[in-house]
């Protein structure tokens, strides 16, 4: 049974880099062809992909981030990484990974991470 | 972007009645090429994460109970819950992939009346 956690910094300065890492236990990450996905949710908003990484080619990223994160995948570690960089109040949110099932279009995202509160303040 | 529309926002059922959820997408999620609407429908309950229910609209995730069930095609879809168990207190977010800039809807909060 694949298992995803969400760790990094639950306290971010405005201005600041916000570093998330995403560990996968119980299965390979490059086992199969998934796309592994940072999502965010706002308190009060709707959730919001932010980007998508494979464990070859080039990440996916939402325009509305696109200058401002990065996501990279570690495969010997068994995980991916967000940053998000320049990181203001507007980012406060749970931030969740999860796994994307590919299709000829896009994904839907079959297994979660519990998530994780990422607030920005001084 | 694809913009998903939920109605209602709340939503109070009682026990064993039927609970009806609509999503509304500004554009077809439906793929000519291969006939399949690229609609999902997610479960969250309190301090979890989002949880699949449906995919392709009508397609139920293993283990997903069959008292949930989707329809609807090209922009109009509907989760339906046929027997409203405690259990399934929750809010529930349609999202399209369709367009891989993946968007959800706005949630609806269903609540035991």
């Amino acid at each position: 049974q694949v298992q995803l956690q969400e760790s990094g910094p639950g306290l971010v300065k405005p201005s600041q880099t916000l570093s998330l890492t995403c560990t996968v236990s119980g299965g390979s990450i490059s086992s199969g062809s998934y796309y592994w996905s940072w999502i965010r949710h706002p308190a009060g908003k709707r959730l919001e992909w932010i980007g998508r990484v494979f464990t070859s080619g080039t990440p996916r990223y939402n325009p509305s981030l696109k200058s401002r994160v990065a996501i990279s995948v570690d495969t010997s570690r068994n995980l991916f990484s967000l940053k998000l960089n320049s990181m203001t109040a507007a980012d406060t949110a749970v931030y969740y990974c999860a796994r994307g099932v590919p299709t000829i279009r896009g994904n839907t995202f079959d297994i979660w991470g519990q998530g994780t509160m990422v607030t920005v303040s001084s | 972007d694809i913009v998903m529309t939920q109605s209602p926002d709340s939503l109070a059922v009682s026990l064993g009645e039927r609970a009806t959820i609509n999503c509304k997408s500004s554009q077809s999620v439906l793929y000519n090429s291969d006939s399949k609407n690229y609609l999902a429908w997610y479960q969250q309950k309190p301090g979890q994460p989002p949880k699949l229910l449906i995919y392709w609209a009508s397609t139920r995730e293993s283990g997903v109970p069959d008292r949930f069930s989707g329809s609807g095609s090209e922009t109009d879809f509907t989760l339906t819950i046929s027997s409203l168990q405690a259990e399934d207190v929750a809010i529930y977010y349609c999202q399209q992939y369709y367009s891989t800039l993946y968007t959800f809807g706005q949630g609806t909060k269903l609540e035991m009346k």
